[in-house]
Order: structure tokens, then C-alpha cells, then sequence
């Protein structure tokens, strides 16, 4: 029984389109969480949503935008693709206290190709 | 700008022996750490974590070191498996959910 799941695993759609790739987690977190990992395998923080406020907001285009329907699913829409948003997208989920950072626990990804 | 920094790309050792995977970060603020594992095809893993407060934690054959005063930590795994080889992510955080990744340690783990 995965406890954080994405959709799809891969998608390959050409410059100009708009996609969206989607999260769930079974965990009972109330923290969820995009990541992109690039060229450089560098892991970057995009958003993360604490009880469907967005509490971070990195300097991630507008394009793109999370949305959350509830506290177990945190959807990634991404507007108009250019060819630099090819990369592997990580959702990840935690449960925040409030008083340290603990372990995030990560989907699989989904590896986005933009031609 | 990137906080936390792992230079070694890949590291390769003998099963049984130890590895060390090392990790530098940048900003003083940071005050929790944590190692991630990774997978080809997977999402990163939580493995192990270390407080500010704390130089050593320990968890079966996986011991983080922390030298705040270097700004350094490191990740021992003894004895070394070939089940081991992944890549192995440092990350760090100011207390808050923003955590901050390195670019990761490609360990392997020859039989």
C-alpha cells in the first residue's frame, strides 16, 4: 500500500501545453510538498502546503501552481511548458509539530519531458 | 546558492569495509540534518537524522556525525552492503518545513 503515490510516472508533451501531475498520500500528514530535481540532481523545494495553506513559496514561475483539494492530495498544474521544466518532480508529505523538521516521506516521481 | 554541499559525486567500497559519505552546509541557521537514500526509479528515503544539539546519532550500522563548529557532517555506514548503493542525499533545516538538499553521493558497494 504506497503511502505517497504520483501520477503519471512519466509524461512527455511538447512546449506551449498545460499538464498536471498529481499526489496523494495516505500517510495522514498535514504537510505536503513539490520538489524539483534537475539536471544537477539538486533537490529543490517548489511549495508546500500545511492544511491547504501554501506556507512556502520558493521563486517558482507562476506557472506553475499547486493545488490542494484536501489534506491528502497535493496536485502540481503546470501552464504553458517550456523545454527548462523537463525534469523529475518529487511530491513528498510530512506532519508538522511545530517544533522541529522531521522526515519527509517521497513519492516516486514523475519525470517530465518537454520537447 | 547552494547551502548544503556534497563534493563527492560518487564514492566506491569494498563490502564490509566502511563508507563515508561527507556533507558541508553554509548557513548557521541550520539546525536539523538528514540523510535521504535514494533509489534509481524511487523517491528519496529517509535513513537518518541528527539535531543541532546532538554530534552522534546512531541507528544500527548508520551513524551521522555532526561538527557544527565546521559546519560539516558526515554519514558512517559500517559495515558497508552491497543492498547500500544508492545515492545518498544530505539535507538540512532552520526549524522550519523549508529543508535544503545537497546534490547527493552516488555510493557503491562491490561484493
Amino acid at each position: 500500500d504506497t503511502a505517497v503515490s504520483q501520477t503519471p510516472k512519466y509524461l512527455v508533451t511538447q512546449m506551449g501545453n498545460d499538464k498536471s501531475i498529481k499526489c496523494e498520500q495516505n500517510l495522514g500528514h498535514d504537510t505536503m510538498y513539490w520538489y524539483k530535481q534537475d539536471s544537477k540532481k539538486f533537490l529543490k523545494i517548489m511549495f508546500s502546503y500545511n492544511n491547504k495553506e501554501l506556507i512556502i513559496n520558493e521563486t517558482v514561475p507562476n506557472r506553475f501552481s499547486p493545488k490542494s483539494p484536501d489534506k491528502a492530495h497535493l496536485n502540481l498544474h503546470i501552464n504553458s511548458l517550456e523545454l527548462g521544466d523537463s525534469a523529475v518532480y518529487f511530491c513528498a508529505s510530512s506532519q508538522w509539530t511545530g517544533v522541529a523538521p522531521y522526515e519527509q516521506y517521497f513519492g516516486p516521481g514523475t519525470r517530465l519531458t518537454v520537447t | 546558492d547552494q547551502q548544503v554541499k556534497q563534493n563527492s559525486p560518487s564514492l566506491s567500497v569494498q563490502e564490509g569495509r566502511i563508507s563515508i559519505l561527507n556533507c558541508d552546509y553554509t548557513n548557521s541557521m541550520f539546525d536539523y540534518f538528514l540523510w535521504y537514500k535514494k533509489y534509481p526509479a524511487e523517491g528519496p528515503t529517509f535513513l537518518i537524522s541528527i539535531s543541532s544539539i546532538k554530534d552522534k546519532n546512531e541507528d544500527g550500522r548508520f551513524t551521522v556525525f555532526l561538527n557544527k563548529s565546521a559546519k560539516h557532517l558526515s554519514l558512517h555506514i559500517v559495515p558497508s552492503q552491497p543492498g547500500d548503493s544508492a545515492v545518498y542525499f544530505c539535507a538540512a533545516s532552520g526549524g522550519d518545513n523549508d529543508m535544503r538538499f545537497g546534490a547527493g553521493t552516488r555510493l557503491t558497494v562491490k561484493p
